[in-house]
């Protein structure tokens, strides 16, 4: 089955302590993205990704880091979390970069940082 | 930059009526044009899309036309069901030469009620 995988779905921690939500696909796909989804403010592009060791800022992507040593795999870290990443997260990937390219998205990541 | 406007809602009917979910963009070039539909506690799924002007994409009874000329892309569905209750995020994508740009509008909240 075609499908974008997130680990964990749910996780509480604490301000400071390292963490990374990884993301794996299973169709080829060379684009990948981080988004996340805040009220208000819907999905907003953290990080993306166009093929392996090529990676972008996004919209908002102080406080994140991520990489893409493998085709399928697009984790995303956060080496310092603080309050305000708490959000609902979602890795997205497509075939490409062309613009008529849907997205698949995971199920999400709900993060709390205290 | 690029931009996607929609009703935020929430918009409450009863089963059966008639939908209708506006959205407007901005874009700087010719972008393709998606509604995506989030059900609770899962990522967003891909309804339908519209890659050119005057396109109509359609799924699950759920229409959408593309209208350059207002820069427009509602969603409409003759009969909602209490299952269409959702989330539903009208959203553009443009290609350039160096990557995707894919931007999100805030999500309108639907709730059928039978």
């Amino acid at each position: 089955e075609a499908q974008v995988t997130q680990n964990p779905r749910y996780l509480i921690t604490v301000t400071g302590k390292k963490l990374t939500v990884t993301c794996s696909q299973n169709m080829n796909h060379e684009y990948m993205s981080w988004y996340r989804q805040d009220p208000g403010l819907g999905l907003r592009q953290i990080y993306y990704s166009m093929n392996v060791e090529v990676t972008d800022k996004g919209d908002v992507p102080e406080g994140y880091k991520v990489s893409r040593k493998e085709k399928r795999n697009f984790p995303l870290i956060l080496e310092s979390p603080s309050p305000n990443q708490t959000s609902l997260y979602f890795c997205a990937s497509s075939l490409n970069q062309g613009s008529n390219q849907p997205q698949h998205f995971g199920d999400g990541t709900r993060l709390s940082i205290l | 930059g690029d931009s996607v406007t929609q009703m935020e809602g929430p918009v409450t009917l009863s089963e059966e009526a008639f939908l209708t979910i506006n959205c407007t963009y901005t874009a700087t070039g010719y972008p393709s044009l998606f509604w995506y539909v989030q059900y609770p506690g899962e990522g967003l799924q891909l309804l339908l899309k519209a890659t050119k002007a005057d396109d109509k994409g359609s799924n699950k009874g759920f229409e959408a036309t593309y209208r350059k000329e207002t820069t427009s892309f509602h969603l409409e569905k003759g009969s909602v069901q209490v299952s269409d209750s959702a989330v539903y995020f009208c959203a553009l994508s443009e290609g350039f030469g160096y990557g995707q740009n894919f931007v999100f509008g805030p999500g309108t909240r639907l709730s059928v009620l039978p």
